[in-house]
């Protein structure tokens, strides 16, 4: 496989549920990227991590937990949604924090919180 | 100034017209600066890198003027298919910093 996959492509979570969604890339970046977008709005920036460190957490509710164990892989946890949580959950990849390059999208995870 | 800013549109164009795009930046040191196109629900995919001489793709020519702190996007003979949202993205702030992703601009060509 190459490029950012996410799965999974669609989850739909009760309020109580625990989820996790899972991301991947086979580009050789060193940086990873949460993107959280509701519907016709802009991009929202979640979570940074560069080198498997976390180096940026834009306020984001400690119902969003993200974990990054090695450069290939990030994963956000979720847990006690609300339905405003309810979007497109993207992550992104890229050769340096900087984003030189740009940056590569997995094709997302739509979340629906009932 | 805002970090990235964009008309939001929409701009409504006929099939085959020409179309351009906006997008100042506030940070005079910004390096590196790129167009996107969004598809309905999907995820934004790279259109092209804007260097300091232009370039051109296609009906696609990106150009930077860093005078005055804008990136443009000509489109031309545009396409049914070039309908989307076109996402301006700089990296806005100083340091080894996340791309700032502008709130885009919404396209519509009509047949």
């Amino acid at each position: 496989e190459t490029g950012v996959t996410q799965t999974p492509r669609h989850l739909v979570m009760g309020m109580t549920n625990k989820k996790s969604l899972k991301c991947e890339q086979h580009l050789g970046h060193n940086a990873m990227y949460w993107y959280k977008q509701s519907a016709k709005k802009p991009l929202e920036l979640m979570f940074v991590y560069s080198l498997e460190e976390r180096v940026e957490n834009n306020s984001v509710p400690s119902r969003f937990s993200p974990e990054c164990p090695n450069s290939s892989h990030l994963f956000l946890h979720l847990h006690t949604l609300q339905p405003e949580d309810s979007a497109l959950y993207l992550c992104a990849s890229s050769q340096d924090l900087g984003g030189s390059y740009g940056y590569t999208f997995g094709s997302g995870t739509r979340l629906t919180v009932v | 100034r805002k970090e990235v800013e964009q008309d939001p549109g929409p701009f409504n164009v006929p099939e085959g017209a020409t179309v351009a795009f906006n997008c100042t930046y506030s940070n005079s040191a910004s390096q590196s600066f790129f167009w996107y196109r969004q598809d309905c629900r999907k995820e934004p995919k790279l259109l092209m890198s804007v260097y300091s001489s232009g370039n051109e793709d296609g009906r696609f020519t990106a150009q930077l003027n860093r005078a005055s702190q804008y990136i443009s996007l000509l489109i031309r003979d545009s396409k049914l298919s070039d309908s989307a949202t076109y996402l301006c993205v700089v990296n806005s702030r100083p340091g080894n910093t996340p791309l700032v992703f502008g709130k885009g601009t919404r396209l519509s060509v009509i047949a």
